[in-house]
């Protein structure tokens, strides 16, 4: 069955660390694949997304993912984190049925 | 603006009680999805429609029901063989295709079953 994984429930960071979030998914053949964050009381954003092409992909507010098809990962990833970057994050993927599946998301607390 | 609304923003019921959720969107979103987030495990999906009157089981549909008259509305239906209603529910929205857009997410509705 399709589905994706996020290893890590809750990071704790000071300002300034480095950020990788990890996220694996199962799905076989063409996948698309996507990072949501949740601030704390507002809804769910985007902030980026793989469908094809260049496999590091850059999106909003300095973060990227790379996208490695033989370690079926799409790692999140931000070089200086900041104390507003507090968050809920969800990895995701779809295949071509359109049937998205979400990660059970990683809570990120940075410490300023 | 364009986007998805839900109300109401809190819902409470009694226990054996039905209760539908609303959900609309203004975007002209062929496919919209409805998700289930429980603290821990992230979003679970509990049905999804990709046209009207069509619709698909997601993982946890069971006690649920949805319907698409219109391609701007989407209500999700919490019935009372529902085990553990109680949750944060999301809807959201995409185009379809070969080269989906990501999903956009309404604010959410809280439901409290007492």
């Amino acid at each position: 069955a399709q589905s994706v994984s996020q290893h890590n429930h809750h990071v704790i960071l000071s300002e300034a660390a480095s950020l990788e979030l990890g996220c694996n998914y199962s799905y076989g053949g063409t996948v698309n694949l996507f990072w949501y964050v949740q601030y704390p009381g507002q809804h769910l954003q985007l902030l980026l997304k793989y469908f094809s092409g260049d496999p590091l992909v850059k999106g909003i507010k300095g973060f990227e993912a790379e996208f490695i098809k033989s370690k079926f990962s799409f790692n999140l990833r931000k070089p200086s984190v900041q104390w507003s970057d507090t968050a809920e994050y969800f990895c995701a993927g779809r295949a071509n049925n359109n049937d998205m599946r979400f990660g059970a998301g990683t809570r990120l607390t940075v410490k300023p | 603006d364009g986007g998805i609304t839900q109300s109401p923003k809190y819902l409470f019921r009694k226990e054996g009680q039905n209760v539908t959720l609303s959900c609309e969107q203004n975007l002209n979103h062929d496919a919209m999805y409805w998700y289930r987030q429980d603290p821990g495990q992230g979003l679970r999906l509990i049905y999804y429609s990709q046209i009207v009157n069509d619709f698909q089981k997601g993982d946890i549909a069971e006690g649920y029901s949805v319907s698409r008259e219109k391609k701007e509305s989407f209500p999700l239906t919490v019935t009372s063989a529902q085990k553990n209603p109680t949750a944060f529910y999301l809807c959201a929205s995409s185009t379809t295709g070969t080269s989906p857009l990501a999903q956009y997410f309404g604010p959410g509705t809280r439901l409290t079953v007492l």
